[in-house]
């Protein structure tokens, strides 16, 4: 296993249209997040898994954002009728908890939206 | 809400110093308090973790402290080198049902200068 995985890792898109990124974790992990990074900040939390389960998702997130883990394996992260406030780097982490909390993170997508 | 406090934007060290960064928060100590490095253009990377019932931890060149009573993190890399520039982030991981999440705070950018 190669670590966590995300793609693609750039893109570039047209306000209003929808973007999917997707997140392939770490295999025998059970915990993945979201998160969202702008210039000179740290990443700001917008949701996690356990398994399939989505047990908590950012009171800052709009509607526009969904996300998605299937089988508890990858996930995917939806933005519709993107704006320009959207414009960031998207990462994606996984962990084994409770055994770890440790989290272990993708290179990430960043995204631009003009 | 929980508010996780890095000491400060950008810190500028000489080669050979000690770096010394300093992570605080508000309202409940976290199960677990952890430091990664982010490199520009990359996902965090892990570094270390420490409990809430230990007071320090070390690895290598790299030493933790964690006061409770304080509030406050303390992350020290001694015999600084410029491979060490990077922005260190502190998270903090709570075990409260409801609030099992790791948080990030914004991050110290750190330069050591040859």
């Amino acid at each position: 296993d190669t670590g966590v995985s995300q793609n693609p890792r750039h893109k570039i898109t047209k306000r209003g249209q929808n973007v999917t990124f997707r997140c392939d974790p770490i295999s025998e992990h059970n915990r993945l997040y979201w998160y969202r990074q702008t210039l000179g900040q740290g990443p700001e939390f917008l949701t996690y898994f356990q398994n399939e389960a989505q047990l908590e998702k950012s009171r800052l997130l709009s509607d526009r954002f969904s996300a998605e883990r299937p089988k508890g394996s990858f996930s995917t992260l939806e933005i519709q009728r993107t704006e320009q406030g959207d414009s960031a780097m998207y990462l994606c982490a996984s962990s084994q908890y409770p055994l770890n909390t440790e989290a272990f993170f993708g290179q990430g997508t960043r995204l631009t939206v003009v | 809400s929980q508010k996780i406090e890095q000491n400060s934007e950008a810190l500028n060290i000489q080669e050979g110093k000690t770096a010394t960064l300093t992570c605080n928060y508000t309202n409940y100590s976290p199960a677990y308090l952890q430091w990664y490095r982010q490199d520009p253009g990359r996902g965090p990377v892990f570094l270390l973790l420490i409990r809430e019932n230990e007071k320090e931890k070390r690895k290598e060149r790299l030493k933790v402290t964690f006061d409770t009573t304080l509030k406050q993190s303390l992350f020290h890399i001694t015999a600084s080198q410029p491979a060490d520039s990077a922005t260190y982030l502190c998270a903090l991981f709570f075990s409260n049902f409801g609030n099992e999440k790791l948080t990030f705070g914004t991050g110290t950018r750190l330069t050591i200068i040859p």
